[in-house]
């Protein structure tokens, strides 16, 4: 039973670049979860999604920033326009149903804007 | 102010050493959550708590609700426990977690 997965492991864009970051969910989980990592800082919530919803995105930056969980294939943030300030690990959790505590995290992404 | 403060921040100690990382935090939860963090970045979620204390092997974890309170304790620490811990709470009014900043354990054989 895979855990969750997360690609690409690394990113490396320019300044200006979209940057588009992939989580597949555990096998029976609907619910995703987006969180960000900043150099020398702690996680912060972004956004939460369910299948073809967003929960709640009061996390995410107003411009530039978009996340999707459509029906099929793996929950999508994006990123478009980088800065070098996007630098950061972004990691993804899910969890089976709406009030169920307990996620379970990817391995996460590390975006690199140069 | 953060809805979640961890202290200490660092924390350096001997193999075989006890080991405590205190967590408190200022909004109303369903659930409390102690997160381990490896060099290289991966979270495993090691407890969640609602009330009481839980134990998983070398670890043990308790919460008082009334005082808004966590604790997450090591017994007879060793070299491989050297990681980031996090504490992270759910909060009654929504799904998401909200973080500590986190405690970098190093331990030293």
């Amino acid at each position: 039973n895979a855990g969750v997965m997360q690609n690409p492991r690394h990113l490396v864009r320019r300044r200006g670049q979209e940057a588009r970051l992939r989580c597949s969910p555990m096998k029976g989980h609907s619910h995703v979860y987006w969180y960000r990592q900043l150099p020398e800082e702690g996680l912060k919530f972004m956004v939460y999604l369910q299948k073809e919803n967003i929960i709640d995105e009061s996390g995410m930056p107003k411009e530039r920033f978009s996340a999707e969980f459509p029906k099929e294939g793996p929950s999508i943030l994006r990123i478009q326009q980088v800065v070098r300030g996007d630098s950061a690990a972004y990691f993804c959790a899910s969890s089976r149903m709406r009030g169920e505590h307990t996620q379970y995290f990817g391995p996460g992404t590390r975006l690199t804007v140069l | 102010k953060n809805e979640v403060e961890q202290s200490p921040q660092n924390l350096t100690a001997q193999e075989g050493e006890f080991i405590t990382i205190n967590c408190s935090y200022s909004v109303g939860i369903s659930a409390l959550h102690w997160l381990q963090q490896h060099p290289g970045g991966g979270i495993v979620s090691l407890f969640m708590l609602s009330s009481g204390k839980k134990k998983h092997g070398r670890l043990i974890a308790t919460i008082n609700i009334q005082e808004k309170h966590s604790s997450l304790h090591i017994t007879a620490s060793h070299p491989r426990d050297s990681a980031v811990y996090i504490c992270a709470v759910t909060p009654n009014t929504g799904n998401q977690f909200y973080f500590g900043t986190g405690t970098s354990l190093t331990v030293i054989p």
